[in-house]
């Protein structure tokens, strides 16, 4: 069965520093990944999305994400934080290649950004 | 990319009354939609998957006569909360996917409904 584990429930930064959200995967075959963005009161939004094309992933907002399968980990990274990144971001494992395919949501990382 | 509308947005119910929740896909067709729940700093917690005209599967732990899933048309999917208690006060967030037309096919995300049960 796939999972997810999101190592830190909060990270605070500072304005212009980089963030780093750190996620694990288990999963007995070769995994879709994802990471969502929850801002209050708003929908989840796709930042990005692996699907065993190339390991770096380039998602909306700057941000981007790194397959290393040797350490299971699908960690996000932004360069420089900005006031509008703080919000509530959650990996994501799918059992399958289709859209329709159930996904699984980690615990999610509250991003802070102080000014 | 494609919208999926929830409605109504938040609602608060006596205990024991029902309350359904409409999910839309506005622009595309969703042959799958998902209906999630949210407890307060926690994630989500799929609930269950419902596949247009056929019936809903649920997930283990989840009470398919007290959450009643019915996905009629390739655009709308309706969740009912029947006799609810104040346990089953949560955010309820569904997700729908099909062919959007969109660069990638993925699941599209509803803002999602806020039940307080009194």
């Amino acid at each position: 069965a796939q999972s997810v584990t999101q190592l830190d429930s909060h990270v605070s930064v500072s304005e212009g520093t980089p963030v780093l959200l750190r996620c694990n995967y288990s999963s007995s075959y070769s995994p879709s990944l994802f990471w969502y963005v929850q801002h209050p009161n708003k929908g989840l939004q796709l930042l990005l999305k692996y699907t065993s094309a190339a390991t770096l992933v380039k998602g909306i907002n700057g941000f981007e994400a790194e397959f290393k399968k040797s350490e299971t980990s699908f960690h996000l990274t932004k360069p420089s934080a900005h006031m509008s990144d703080a919000a509530e971001y959650f990996c994501v494992v799918s059992d399958g290649d289709s859209s329709a395919s159930k996904i699984i949501f980690g615990s999610g990382t509250r991003l802070s950004i102080r000014p | 990319g494609a919208v999926v509308s929830q409605h109504p947005s938040r609602v608060i119910c006596k205990s024991g009354t029902s309350v359904k929740i409409e999910c839309r896909s506005l622009d595309f067709q969703a042959t799958t939609m998902f209906w999630y729940r949210q407890f307060p700093k926690q994630s989500l917690m799929l609930m269950a998957t419902s596949n247009e005209g056929s019936k809903a599967t649920y997930e283990q732990g989840v009470e398919k006569d007290k959450f009643l899933i019915n996905h009629a048309s390739l655009t709308l999917s309706t969740l009912t909360v029947t006799s609810a208690h104040p346990e089953d006060s949560s955010f309820y967030i569904c997700s729908a996917s099909g062919h959007s037309g969109g660069p990638e096919e993925t699941q599209y995300f509803g803002p999602g409904t806020r039940l307080l049960v009194l």
